[in-house]
């Protein structure tokens, strides 16, 4: 079975500081793994995808993430926290392992806050 | 139109009562999802619709029933709940049940039992 674990339940940055979100996946076969942004009272919106391209990959609102399969890696980074940054963030997976077809697994969450 | 509409957004329900949560897409996907969400919890698979067709069901109460009329239209109808079935109701779709697009989500329904 396919799943994550996201580092750290919260989060705090100051404004202008870097954002890192940490994300481990267990997976048997090649996985696809996203990492979405929840705004309270809202529903979730992607920020970028991994599925087999690029190692690297660049999102929405400045966000990036880099795949590393030999540490089991996907951790999403940001340069310089903003305010509208303070949200909830999920890692999540899915991908061709027969019993994960069709299911997008999330991690536990990170709450990010952002100080002035 | 990129978006996954639900309503209604609140909706407050007895123990007795019949109710029905609405999801409509207009993006030509294949692939429909609803999730549970408690608070500071993440989604909870529930039910996967891949081309109108019931594919999973993850073991959730008969309490519970979805309905796909069609392929852009999403409708999980509610009977006899818990107040501890209080949540977010999330649906979602993708081109297909084995998408490497990413899924859309909708914004949601708050769901109250009392």
């Amino acid at each position: 079975a396919q799943s994550v674990t996201q580092l750290g339940s919260h989060v705090s940055v100051s404004e202008g500081a870097l954002v890192l979100l940490r994300c481990n996946y267990s997976s048997s076969v090649p996985p696809y793994l996203f990492w979405y942004v929840q705004y309270p009272n809202q529903g979730l919106q992607l920020l970028l995808k991994y599925t087999s391209a690029a190692t690297l990959v660049k999102g929405i609102n400045g966000f990036e993430a880099e795949f590393k399969k030999s540490e089991t890696s996907f951790h999403l980074t940001k340069p310089s926290a903003h305010m509208s940054d303070a949200a909830e963030y999920f890692c999540a997976v899915s991908g061709l392992a027969t019993d994960s077809w069709g299911k997008l697994q999330f991690g536990a969450g990170t709450q990010v806050v952002v100080t002035p | 139109d990129t978006e996954v509409t639900q309503t209604p957004k609140h909706l407050v329900m007895g123990m007795t009562n019949k109710k029905s949560l609405k999801c409509e897409q207009h993006m030509g996907h294949r692939a429909m999802y609803w999730y549970k969400q408690k608070a500071k919890k993440p989604p909870e698979l529930m039910f996967v619709y891949s081309y109108e067709k019931l594919s999973i069901n993850e073991s959730v109460p008969s309490r519970f029933s979805p309905e796909c009329p069609n392929s852009s239209l999403l409708n999980l109808h509610l009977h006899a709940l818990q107040p501890e079935d209080s949540a977010l109701y999330l649906c979602a779709s993708s081109q297909d049940g084995q998408d490497d697009y990413g899924y859309t989500f909708g914004s949601g329904t708050r769901l109250t039992v009392v």
